[in-house]
């Protein structure tokens, strides 16, 4: 078990650019979390996956937002023509089956976006 | 739709001290998961202590135990014995028992100092 994992830990970017990051979860976590977090507030969800299903979505998941789970292992969340208010922390988590508040909720190092 | 309120932005102590961070929530669930989660500088959230609504005994983790008042909706967080690697910022967070980590609420967070 080496935790949730997450690549690149600070992306920089210019407005209107395509980022993609990467989540590793826990290998037999079946349940994966992306939410972002801005400054002075708590993370807020985006999407999850079930599997390699992807479950449910925010509204605050623009468009220009796409996550997809591949064979239920990693993860990746690509944002398309990058916004400023794009800025944020992103984190992944995963949790075993279930995915309830008794079960323990892993969040990774999480990803620093700054668009510039 | 839940809230939950942290409504100190800012606390220190001294090291080996006391402190205590408040929480107070908004919910007409009955059947919930309260959590406090320590997200140090530049590292992963982990959880610290996980209260389950139903249970009347007040959950307890070494040096950090909580005091959970079902009625008047608060769920502080007592630090015992302060450590300086208790630095962090301390989010409490709620989940209804009828969804999972895809419905938590967060709240905004409370920065602890140590001082040494």
């Amino acid at each position: 078990d080496t935790g949730v994992s997450q690549n690149p830990r600070h992306k920089i970017t210019k407005r209107g650019q395509n980022v993609t990051f990467r989540c590793d979860p826990i290998s037999e976590h079946n349940r994966l979390y992306w939410y972002r977090q801005t400054l002075g507030q708590g993370p807020e969800f985006l999407t999850y996956f079930q599997n390699e299903a992807q479950l449910e979505k925010s509204r605050l998941l623009s468009d220009r937002f796409s996550a997809e789970r591949p064979k239920g292992s990693f993860s990746t969340l690509e944002i398309q023509r990058t916004e400023q208010g794009d800025s944020a922390m992103y984190l992944c988590a995963s949790s075993p089956s279930g995915g309830k508040g008794n079960s323990p909720l892993h969040f990774g190092n999480g990803t620093r976006l700054t668009v510039t | 739709a839940q809230t939950v309120t942290q409504s100190q932005p800012e606390m220190s102590v001294q090291e080996a001290e006391t402190v205590t961070l408040s929480c107070t929530y908004d919910t007409s669930e009955n059947n919930y998961y309260l959590f406090w989660y320590k997200q140090p500088p530049s590292r992963q959230m982990i959880l610290v202590i996980r209260q389950e609504a139903y249970k009347q005994q007040n959950a307890t983790e070494n040096r950090f135990s909580v005091n959970f008042q079902k009625a008047a909706k608060s769920f502080s967080l007592k630090i015992s014995d302060s450590q300086l690697g208790d630095t962090a910022m301390y989010f409490c967070a709620f989940i209804p028992d009828s969804g999972g980590y895809q419905k938590v609420t967060f709240g905004t967070g409370t920065k602890l100092q140590v001082i040494p």
